[in-house]
Parts: structure tokens; C-alpha cells; sequence
């Protein structure tokens, strides 16, 4: 069964570029939502897509934004590179209605380097 | 809103010693708690959770956690450290909808 798998897992951007991850959540789930964490630092909630639509945001401009495919895989997209966008991306899967609990996986995220 | 404290970013232990790691949360509503351990340069994996139920939770790798409600913590304790628990540990939050608030994360040394 395979987990929540994430690609690129590593990338070198120069500001003001626009940078486009993706994620596969675990097999059965339908939730995905994306999380950075700075160096040092602990993740941070970007959004949360289900059913192909933004249901939740934490407090991230508008240089992010997502999308989710029938297929429940996902893209993080951010424009306009800063410096400070440099961190790790982590993607977390989960089901909407999980009858066992509230239960998130993560993937290996992907390491973003703004120069 | 939430919030979640983790007490000391750094914890060293000697192996065989307990392992006591600190969390506090604050939530306007009963939340799920979780741990998760990171190890150098991987994503997270989750170690246990607390949704409802029993308030000692047991979690892989010998780790265990208790839900005290009136003391609004979540502490990690291990009863004997392994040098391969030596990693970083956040403690998180949610209440139902699937979007974590963490803690600033604990880095566990554990000499032998």
C-alpha cells in the first residue's frame, strides 16, 4: 500500500520564478492538504483540498495557491518566489469520514530553495 | 483558536533513561491530539494519537502519551531511550478538520 508519495523531492528556484509541487495521497483517502516548514521550525497549515475544492486556508497569501484532480492527487503552486518561500513541503493525506479516528499521514516533502 | 506549546527544544537523555517530552494545547473546542517524529531530512511520521476514549494512548516504537484534560497537556514519554529515538518530535492539534496546528518542536538527544 502506498503511502503518501511527493514529487520533486528537491529544487532550486530563483525569485520571482513560480514553482508547481505534487502530491499523491495514500490509497483511500480523499483529503490533501499542504503544509511548509521552515528550517527549525514546525509545519505550518497552508490549505486543505477535498472533493477538488479549497475547504480550509491558514494564513498564506494568494502566491499559493492549489489544486486537487478526480483522481485525489494534488499540486501546490507558488508564484512570485521569495527568499523566505525556502523551506520544507509536506504533504498530508487523510480520509474526510474516517471511522477510526482522525488519522493523517505525511510524505517525505519536497525541499524548496529560493535563491 | 488553537495553539500548542512544546517546553524545551531541546531534551538529552542518556540511553536507558526516561524520555519526557513536554506538550501543552489550547482549544476553544475538545481537540485531537497527536505526536509525530522526524528524523533528519524526512517528512513525519505519526507516533500516536489521542481522538476519544482512553486518555493513555500507546503509540509504535514504545512510545506512550496521557490526555489530561484538566491540565490541558499531552506529554510523551518513553520508559527507556534507544539511540534511534534520537530525532525531532512536534506535538499537534486538531479539532475534526483535518488541518494540524503544531507545536515548535522538542530535539531529543539521547547519549550513550
Amino acid at each position: 500500500d502506498a503511502g503518501v508519495t511527493q514529487s520533486p523531492t528537491h529544487l532550486i528556484k530563483t525569485r520571482g520564478q513560480q514553482v508547481t509541487l505534487r502530491c499523491s495521497p495514500k490509497s483511500g483517502h480523499d483529503t490533501v492538504s499542504w503544509y511548509q516548514q521552515a528550517l527549525g521550525q514546525g509545519p505550518q497549515f497552508i490549505f486543505q483540498y477535498y472533493e477538488e475544492e479549497e475547504r480550509q486556508r491558514g494564513n498564506f497569501p494568494d502566491r499559493f495557491s492549489g489544486h486537487q484532480f478526480p483522481n485525489y492527487s494534488s499540486e501546490l503552486n507558488v508564484n512570485a518566489l521569495l527568499l523566505g518561500d525556502s523551506a520544507l513541503y509536506l504533504c498530508a493525506s487523510s480520509l474526510l469520514t474516517d471511522p477510526s479516528g482522525n488519522t493523517i499521514y505525511f510524505g517525505e516533502g519536497s525541499w524548496l530553495t529560493v535563491v | 483558536a488553537q495553539s500548542v506549546t512544546q517546553l524545551g527544544s531541546h531534551v538529552s537523555v542518556s540511553e536507558g533513561a526516561l524520555v519526557l517530552l513536554r506538550c501543552n494545547y489550547s482549544s476553544s473546542v475538545p481537540p485531537y491530539l497527536f505526536w509525530y517524529v522526524q528524523y533528519p531530512n524526512q517528512g513525519l511520521q505519526l507516533l500516536l494519537k489521542y481522538t476519544t476514549g482512553a486518555t493513555l494512548v500507546k503509540g509504535i516504537n514504545g512510545f506512550e502519551a496521557e490526555f489530561k484534560k484538566s491540565e490541558t497537556s499531552f506529554h510523551l514519554t518513553k520508559p527507556s531511550a534507544h539511540m534511534s529515538d534520537a530525532a525531532e518530535y512536534f506535538c499537534a492539534s486538531d479539532t475534526g478538520r483535518r488541518a494540524l496546528t503544531f507545536g515548535s518542536g522538542t530535539r531529543l538527544q539521547v547519549q550513550p
